[in-house]
């Protein structure tokens, strides 16, 4: 199974609005609604940010929202705050009953 | 509040077994509700999942590593472990324990996502 596809980088000023993208095949992305989003600080576990494509576990801020069209789901971020900078990581089930991940994107709040 | 906490010898040699716990504590191992699973980082790179297991035993793993890898549980003890057997240094991670939420949809049992995690350990494979 392959990596997902993220862009390596994004970028963004506070309060500004910025968009992650994250592309698969018919196999994962495409194939089903269950696309997942983590934020990851430097030396520190995941965080599970979306799940099922656009839905917030319990205490996560609503300035993360999740979307998908075909084969290319996206995590938006509005309000950019300095505490998002971070790396952010897709992930898809997939047609073999397993899970993959995208490469990740380090987001920087200029 | 439940908890993850991954443990094992943080140096392999290589072509050796490396071996890890990961201990749930503030919930039991045992629920319906959700799988078990290990996901790896290498220094400087993404995550890569390596497989998941049920309270009853159920596992699901990565192609790229299945021949390699073994994840057990034992509910007596509230842990779930991970063996990966021939290691190289390629196998050199963080490795981390997460809770993992699943459905079924269309009568297929569908993992999907990591919603707790464990701070992850540090395993180094090297002579």
């Amino acid at each position: 199974q392959s990596a997902l596809t993220q862009p390596a980088s994004v970028s963004g000023s506070p309060g500004q609005s910025i968009t992650i993208s994250c592309t698969g095949t018919s196999s994962d992305v495409g194939g089903y609604n269950y696309v997942s989003w983590y934020q990851q600080h430097p030396g520190k576990a995941p965080k599970l940010m979306i799940y099922e494509v656009s839905n917030r576990p319990s205490g996560v801020s609503n300035r993360f929202s999740g979307s998908k069209s075909a084969y290319t789901a996206s995590l938006t971020i509005s309000g950019l705050q300095a505490e998002d900078e971070a790396n952010y990581y897709c992930s898809s089930y997939t047609s073999s009953s397993t899970v993959v991940f995208g490469g990740g994107t380090k987001l920087t709040v200029l | 509040q439940l908890q993850l906490q991954e443990s094992g010898p943080g140096l392999v040699k290589p072509s050796e077994t490396l071996s890890l716990t990961c201990s749930v504590s503030g919930g039991s191992i045992s629920t319906s509700s959700y799988y078990w699973g290990w996901i790896r980082q290498p220094p400087g790179k993404g995550l890569e999942w390596i497989g998941n297991i049920y309270y009853s035993g159920s596992s699901y793993y990565n192609p790229s590593l299945k021949s390699r890898v073994t994840i057990s549980v034992d509910t007596s003890k509230n842990q779930f472990s991970l063996k990966l057997s021939s290691v190289s240094a390629a196998d050199t991670a963080v490795y981390l324990c997460a809770r993992v939420m699943w459905q079924i949809y269309d009568g297929e049992l569908r993992l999907h996502a990591f919603d707790i995690w464990g701070q992850g350990t540090m395993v180094t494979v090297s002579s």
